[in-house]
């Protein structure tokens, strides 16, 4: 059985705060690992497809890095904004599909 | 950026009603089209792949019969469940992507809840 974990399960953070989090991943027939951000009463949104070990890719204030070799990837948000709250969802490529994590929640509180 | 319509966005029926909900992608041609189900505090999970014009890929423990498929153009595909019960309460979400490189474009998901 394929596991995807993300931690933590929820963050409340003060507005202007930087948070992190984590995904981890089987490390073994890497393709590729995607990132979403899944706001309240909307679809998630993709925010990364990451591939190479070692990548880090940046969008805004939030930035990701990956380990292929470790199995995970850090999610890094930047001065958080309230606007940032949202569940943050990992996603492992297998084959042709997508294993998701349960996601981490984030809360930013101004 | 690439727009997923799903509807409808809730539906609530009786016990033993079939339901359709419809999957399109606007602007671009989705090769492969995914349904997900989610249950409470839980990842999505995988219930089925389509590609256009052909059978659906199913997860394993994923009734055929009870969750049909059809991935007839390609910009639409249909989740039809079959004669539902209230254990297929659950929020359902398409998602559609054109290459395998690219990102998953989710749909709003749908809420069905049987009675």
């Amino acid at each position: 059985i394929l596991n995807v974990e993300q931690s933590p399960q929820s963050l409340h953070v003060q507005e202007g705060d930087s948070t992190n989090f984590t995904c981890s991943f089987p490390s073994s027939n890497f393709y590729a690992l995607h990132w979403y951000r899944w706001e309240t009463a909307k679809s998630p949104e993709a925010l990364f497809v990451m591939t190479l070990n070692g990548d880090e890719k940046k969008k805004g204030r939030i930035s990701a890095t990956l380990n292929t070799k470790e199995g995970y990837s850090y999610l890094y948000i930047k001065g958080s904004q309230p606007e940032d709250s949202a569940t943050y969802l990992c996603a492992f490529m297998y084959g042709n599909k997508l294993v998701f994590g349960a996601g981490t929640i984030l809360r930013v509180k101004s | 950026g690439a727009v997923v319509s799903q509807h409808p966005s809730r539906v609530i029926c009786k016990s033993g009603t079939s339901v359709k909900i419809e999957c399109r992608s606007l602007d671009f041609q989705a090769t492969t089209m995914f349904w997900y189900r989610q249950f409470p505090k839980q990842s999505l999970m995988l219930m089925a792949t389509s590609n256009e014009g052909s059978k659906a890929t199913y997860e394993q423990g994923v009734e055929k019969d009870k969750f049909l498929i059809n991935h007839a153009s390609l910009t639409l595909s249909t989740l039809t469940v079959t004669s539902a019960h209230p254990e297929d309460s659950s929020f359902y979400i398409c998602s559609a992507r054109d290459w395998v490189d690219q990102p998953q474009h989710f749909g709003d998901g749908t809420r069905l809840s049987i009675l």
